[in-house]
């Protein structure tokens, strides 16, 4: 899987959008992204996930860029709730069946 | 509908003892994983089922670490002769199928194991 990078933590009003980037420089062509998010005390819960094509949910809107080194979750009106863990991870099923959380980015919702 | 359940929430144990954990994934999800996870960093990967079978162990640490999924439900990971270093949060996952593109996990809450 290829590696991901996103900042330690950010910060966010409440009600406003907010955006978590994350670069995937050597990502390769068949490798999805995907965004889980940990809520304190609570497991890793899925978010959303694209290959090429900007996505959006019921829950946020992943933007990834056209040649695939990065993307960007959007949340778009951050609640207190929304404070988390949020990992990014490149992904695909090659008989892989693991997935390979880095370090994430702290969200706090301030409000 | 219910969740990933695991149990217990919290386990206290002694350096040596023997250790078990209980995962009873989402009804009907033939893909089930564990992940440990120490403070500070995000889940680490240890052994994925498929059906009763481990289809990937690499991820246990050493032969202290065994899990069993008997009847292809509920699985147990089981730690021998804990150490100290084996504390930290031990989350299950399940998803419907593996071997798919889409690899949606649901995790349960995990159980924090503390060994004195």
């Amino acid at each position: 899987d290829a590696k991901t990078t996103q900042p330690t933590s950010m910060d966010c009003a409440e009600g406003r959008a907010a955006n978590l980037p994350c670069n995937h420089s050597t990502i390769s062509g068949n490798e999805y992204v995907y965004w889980y998010r940990q809520i304190h005390s609570q497991g890793p819960q899925y978010i959303i996930h694209g290959l090429k094509n900007n996505e959006t949910n019921e829950m946020a809107s992943l933007i990834i860029t056209e040649d695939r080194k990065s993307s960007t979750l959007i949340l778009p009106h951050a609640t207190l709730r929304d404070t988390a863990v949020y990992y990014c991870i490149a992904w695909i099923n090659f008989g892989n069946e693991k997935l390979t959380f880095g370090t994430g980015t702290r969200l706090t919702i301030i409000p | 509908g219910a969740g990933v359940s695991q149990t217990p929430s919290n386990k206290v144990t002694e350096k040596g003892k023997y250790v078990e954990l209980r995962c009873d994934p989402i009804s009907g999800h033939t893909a089930l994983y564990w992940y440990r996870q120490s403070l500070g960093q995000g889940p680490e990967f240890l052994i994925y089922f498929q059906g009763t079978g481990a289809a990937d162990d690499s991820g246990l640490p050493n032969d202290r670490f065994f899990a069993v999924r008997p009847e292809g439900s509920v699985s147990t990971l089981k730690i021998q002769r804990t150490e100290r270093g084996d504390s930290a949060v031990y989350l299950c996952a399940s998803s419907p199928t593996g071997g798919l593109a889409k690899n949606i996990q649901y995790f349960g809450a995990g159980t924090r194991l503390s060994v004195l």
